[in-house]
């Protein structure tokens, strides 16, 4: 199935640990996107990546490292994980310019910190 | 930067009437109005979408209108079933897309 894939879906971990969500699309896509949905159901941009290279870094703490090692995958590594950051992240993905041809989500990681 | 207002937060309305879901935004330069239809335990999924030289665009039950003087776009759908129940997020773009607060729909049979 073509798809924007996250792993894992959900994940329950304790304060102070490091955890990583991984991304991955086969759509062809060269741009690929982390979003955060809180308790609210807000969406806000973390960051954006276009061919590997990070092109959108909203006001994220830097205990959020995201990495990509190709076009097709978008990795986010969490340090010192806060209660605060318990969420559901979404891994997004789209063609250059995509703000204006659509995104693909994948289907969420909902991440409780305890 | 882009700031997306969305109303109302939540909506019920009865099977078989129209929804209406309304949107503003305050970059003059944003050109592209997506609406996305989130599913409980799922991601979003675009369901239309409209450019800012068209102001109106429709897909079988569902339509989006376009005011650009006035920086307001609306999601109407008509005849709603118990499907169309989920949160439905509208969006406009520039540089990135921004997103509305969502409005949670739910059609009651």
């Amino acid at each position: 199935d073509t798809a924007v894939s996250q792993t894992p879906k959900y994940l329950v971990t304790q304060m102070g640990n490091d955890k990583s969500i991984k991304c991955e699309q086969n759509l062809g896509h060269d741009t690929m996107y982390w979003y955060k949905q809180d308790s609210k159901k807000f969406l806000k941009i973390m960051f954006s990546y276009n061919n590997k290279e990070l092109i959108i870094n909203e006001t994220v703490p830097n205990r959020f490292s995201p990495k990509s090692p190709d076009k097709a995958h978008l990795n986010l590594h969490i340090n010192s994980l806060e209660l605060g950051d318990s969420a559901v992240y979404f891994c997004a993905s789209s063609t250059t310019g995509g703000a204006e041809k659509g995104y693909t989500f994948g289907s969420g990681t909902r991440l409780t910190v305890v | 930067g882009e700031n997306v207002e969305q109303h109302p937060s939540t909506l019920s309305v009865q099977e078989g009437d129209s929804a209406v879901i309304k949107c503003t935004y305050s970059d003059s330069a944003s050109n592209y109005f997506p609406w996305y239809k989130q599913e409980l335990g799922k991601g979003p999924q675009l369901i239309i979408d409209i450019r800012s030289n068209v102001g109106e665009k429709k897909d079988q039950r569902i339509a989006v209108t376009l005011n650009k003087t006035a920086k307001h776009f609306s999601l109407h759908i008509t005849e709603t079933q118990p499907e169309d129940s989920a949160v439905y997020f509208c969006a406009a773009s520039g540089r990135q897309l921004t997103f509305g607060s969502g409005t949670q729909l739910t059609v009651l049979p």
